[in-house]
């Protein structure tokens, strides 16, 4: 499996600009987070999605953050406007929760800047 | 909800020396502990994780402990190799409360070789 796949990995734009960025998770995995790792705040989890379905979206920053899985193998997180703050490394994770282990497999990310 | 607290920080040690990064979790009803390896430039990554019914779990180099009376947990790395130096994390759930992992703040360990 080629693990899970994150695009762009690098994204630069201007503020207010909208961004969009791409998960496809591990075929067969059942859930799907997606995190925000900055040097202030650490990993955070934003959201999170089993099958398909939004369970906790309580990590969303504000309305201005949006995320969707329209079917099993592909989520985007978007974000608009975009503001400098948003600045950070995004990483999707995917797993199967089997037997009560919670392993979670992380893509390689998208750094994201907004000047 | 739940809190994990890492610590040290930073870790600088010798190459063949032992490395130990210690955390704490808040809530007594998590039960399964992982911990994360971070490389430069790439995500986290799974290297040992410990479930609540166990005490100590070992994998070659690296093993992990768990208190649950005093709510932590420690990751022990001995004869560290340069290929050790990373971020990184432990995490804390609860397999009853869906599949949320909390993670604590991170620790960069250096390996000087």
């Amino acid at each position: 499996d080629a693990g899970v796949i994150q695009s762009p990995r690098h994204e630069v734009t201007e503020m207010g600009q909208e961004v969009t960025l791409r998960c496809k998770p591990i075929s067969g995995h059942d859930y799907l987070f997606w995190y925000r790792q900055t040097m202030m705040r650490g990993l955070e989890l934003l959201i999170y999605f089993n099958n398909n379905v939004p369970i906790d979206d309580s990590g969303m920053p504000e309305d201005r953050f949006s995320a969707k899985m329209p079917n099993a193998s592909f989520s985007t997180l978007k974000i608009q406007p975009s503001e400098p703050r948003d600045s950070a490394v995004y990483f999707c994770a995917s797993n199967l929760r089997v037997g009560g282990r919670n392993e979670q497999f992380f893509g390689p990310g998208t750094r994201l800047t907004v000047l | 909800g739940e809190n994990v607290e890492q610590h040290p920080s930073t870790l600088s040690v010798q190459e063949g020396d032992s490395a130990v990064i210690k955390c704490t979790y808040s809530d007594s009803a998590s039960n399964y502990f992982p911990w994360y390896k971070q490389e430069l430039g790439k995500g986290p990554q799974l290297i040992i994780d410990i479930r609540s019914n166990v005490g100590e779990k070992k994998d070659q180099r690296i093993a992990v402990t768990l208190n649950k009376t005093a709510k932590h947990f420690s990751l022990h790395i001995t004869e560290t190799q340069p290929e050790d130096s990373a971020v990184y994390f432990c995490a804390a759930s609860i397999s009853s409360g869906g599949n949320k992992l909390v993670f604590g703040a991170g620790t960069i360990l250096r390996v000087k070789s």
